[in-house]
């Protein structure tokens, strides 16, 4: 039973556009949701996170969004550069140093 | 540049051989982590410790041993591994409590 789903196993974006990743979460239990970037062969990057308690958060050309009611969230990057092309990671606690994590979409940035 | 460094970066051993892997970090957390990736997966979780207590174990079998000798170093010792086992083993650290964990490098496993 999937708790976190990023259904995109891949995305496509042209450079200097806006990339969109999305995740979606079952369990309402969850109170803090994270966003990791991962290059082949490296550890995962932590790049973002947002607390139940807000529905938005920014740092730089990173902002993520938090739909409670629809259980959403979603990594906005802009604009989209080349070093970009990773995998993504979504990931999800509800304490106890667990994290949830989604499959990962593998974003392209196209020049 | 990590803050969190594993050593050695890739490894190849045989199914009878003992190895350790090693993790420090800099980063003054007092949680240390122990994942397994699978390529095209996402990390699986193995071993928490928190104030160098090992505080979770996912169930891992016992193969695998880990180590906390202090606050800044996580080793984790490898014994009679299968080929199943070969994968990216990362570390990670964070805040006692803390979600925003920090991995290091990873290490590149074969077992032959």
């Amino acid at each position: 039973d999937q708790q976190v789903k990023q259904n995109s196993p891949s995305l496509s974006v042209q450079e200097g556009r806006i990339s969109i990743l999305n995740c979606d979460y079952t369990n309402s239990m969850f109170d803090y949701f994270l966003w990791y970037k991962k290059y082949p062969a490296e550890g995962p990057t932590f790049l973002i996170s947002i607390s139940s308690i807000k529905d938005k958060n920014e740092d730089g050309r990173f902002t993520v969004f938090l739909n409670k009611s629809a259980k959403h969230l979603s990594l906005h990057i802009v604009p989209s550069q080349p070093g970009d092309s990773a995998v993504y990671f979504c990931a999800a606690s509800a304490g106890n140093y667990q994290l949830i994590w989604g499959a990962g979409t593998k974003l392209i940035i196209k020049p | 540049d990590t803050e969190v460094t594993q050593t050695p970066k890739h490894l190849v051993m045989g199914m009878t051989n003992k190895k350790s892997l090693k993790c420090e970090q800099h980063m003054g957390h007092r949680a240390m982590y122990w994942y397994k990736q699978k390529a095209k997966k996402p990390p699986e979780l193995m071993f928490v410790y928190s104030y160098e207590k090992l505080s979770i174990n996912e169930s891992v079998p016992s193969r695998f041993s880990p180590e906390c000798p202090n606050s800044s170093l996580l080793n984790l010792h490898l014994h009679a591994l299968q080929p199943e086992d070969s994968a990216l083993y990362l570390c990670a650290s964070s805040q006692v409590g803390g979600t925003e964990a920090f991995f290091g490098q990873g290490t590149r496993l074969t077992v032959v």
